[in-house]
């Protein structure tokens, strides 16, 4: 089945704990993008990846780091997490950045 | 400046109805725009997906317009069910290489019984 896979679901962590999220995709997409949502703000996008070892800002980097090494796999880390990093994630894949996209199930991330 | 605005921020009606939701953009230039449905806590999943020379594309239930030249889009859900609560979402991609996606907050719809 084709999917974007991320995980965890839900994490609960404290204040500069570092922390990575992973995401997977079998699809052989070489686009792949975070984004954040929050109440009231809707889906804000992280970072993006055009292809392997190909990284980019978004709109809201700040605080976060992601890497490329192979084209199914694009974890975010958190090197050292805040409480206004709280939020809802998502991890998405696209064959091509402006067609497409499918989405993760979401990590809810809780910074204490 | 790159925007999507949805409107109403959120609906309430009841099972059984119609109703349409709205997007007007400012994105430029245009590639394709993109309904999602997002049920709550869940990723959002792709409705349907329209290009510049579409004006209209159906998925079940669901039928989305396209006017690329005033830039709006709507959504109307026929015959709505409980499973449609969700938020639905509209996204405008620029072309390969261009703007990324922008996305619009979202309408909340809450179909009751």
């Amino acid at each position: 089945e084709a999917q974007v896979t991320q995980n965890p679901r839900y994490l609960i962590t404290v204040t500069g704990k570092k922390l990575t999220v992973t995401c997977s995709q079998n699809m052989n997409h070489e686009y792949m993008s975070w984004y954040r949502q929050d109440p009231g703000l809707g889906l804000r996008q992280i970072y993006y990846s055009m292809n392997v070892e190909v990284t980019d800002k978004g709109d809201v980097p700040e605080g976060y780091k992601v890497s490329r090494k192979e084209k199914r796999n694009f974890p975010l880390i958190l090197e050292s997490p805040s409480p206004n990093q709280t939020s809802l994630y998502f991890c998405a894949s696209s064959p091509q950045g402006y067609y497409g996209y499918t989405f993760g199930s979401g990590t809810r991330l809780t910074v204490v | 400046k790159n925007q999507v605005e949805q409107s109403p921020q959120s609906l309430i009606i009841l099972e059984g109805k119609n109703c349409t939701l709205q997007c007007n953009y400012t994105v430029s230039p245009f590639s394709n725009l993109r309904w999602y449905k997002q049920d709550t806590g869940r990723g959002p999943v792709s409705l349907t997906i329209m290009t510049f020379s579409e004006n209209t594309k159906s998925n079940g239930r669901y039928t989305a317009t396209l006017d690329a030249d005033t830039k709006q889009s709507s959504l109307h859900i026929t015959a709505s069910q409980l499973s449609d609560s969700a938020s639905y979402i509209c996204v405008v991609s620029g072309p390969p290489g261009n703007t990324p996606l922008v996305f619009g907050k979202g309408t909340r719809l809450s179909v009751i019984a």
